[in-house]
């Protein structure tokens, strides 16, 4: 099973400022690697797959780098609206799908 | 657009079976590019993987190891829907319950795009 880890657990940003998140992966997932935006009390939401690739709905602020077991997720000018908990998941290696432990972004 | 609709009970006692169903609309829950997955939230696991179903001809069945023992998901294509059943639940297996739908095809996401509402289910005597 390959453990996904993300860091910072918590990272407090000021708005207008970018916010940097990391994942990191056991084993090389190429580049299977999706990012998921949970508000509280709502399901997941796809933000990123193809490790780069923004999903339908979000503006060009988020944006997805990496490849092989390293990982970025970027918000380059952080609104109120993008609080929330990050999730990383990798969809390469079966079974099971793994998601990391997810990083909570809030306003400073 | 495809939507996930999740129903079932938030009260589960101990050694009982947990049922959950999700209605598909918009979307086949025998389409051959797509999969029917059950995923679980808790404050202890995070974010799990539970199973999943898909069509390929034949009906096709994955579980996650930890539940595999315990495990059933079964798709309903009179209704359009698949359902979950846990038996034997434990206080462990209080979490938060979601139906995800996932296309397969080399030439899209690959990942969980489309998520049931969730369900909160305690387990609890």
């Amino acid at each position: 099973e390959i453990l996904m880890t993300q860091s910072p657990a918590t990272l407090s940003v000021s708005p207008g400022q970018r916010a940097t998140l990391s994942c990191r992966a056991s084993q090389s997932v190429s580049s299977n690697l999706a990012w998921y935006q949970q508000k509280p009390g709502q399901p997941p939401r796809l933000l990123i797959y193809g490790a780069s690739i923004r999903a339908t709905g979000f503006p060009a602020r988020f944006s997805g780098t990496g490849s092989g077991t390293e990982f970025t997720l970027s918000i380059s000018s952080l609104q109120s609206e993008d609080v929330a908990v990050y999730y990383c998941q990798q969809y390469s290696v079966w079974p099971p799908w793994t998601f990391g432990q997810g990083t909570k972004v809030e306003i400073k | 657009q495809v939507q996930l609709q999740q129903s079932g009970p938030g009260l589960v006692k101990p050694s009982q079976t947990l049922s959950l169903t999700c209605a598909i609309s918009g979307d086949s829950v025998s389409n051959t590019t797509a999969d029917w997955n059950w995923i679980r939230q808790s404050p202890s696991r995070g974010l799990e993987w539970l199973g999943r179903t898909y069509y390929r001809s034949k009906w096709y069945y994955d579980y996650a190891s930890s539940v595999t023992s315990r495990i059933t998901i079964t798709p309903d294509t009179s209704k359009n829907q698949f359902s979950l059943q846990l038996s034997s639940v434990e206080p462990d297996d209080t979490a938060v319950y979601f139906c995800t739908g996932r296309c397969s095809s080399t030439t899209c996401a690959r990942a969980f795009e489309i998520w049931g509402q969730g369900t909160m289910v305690t387990v609890s005597s």
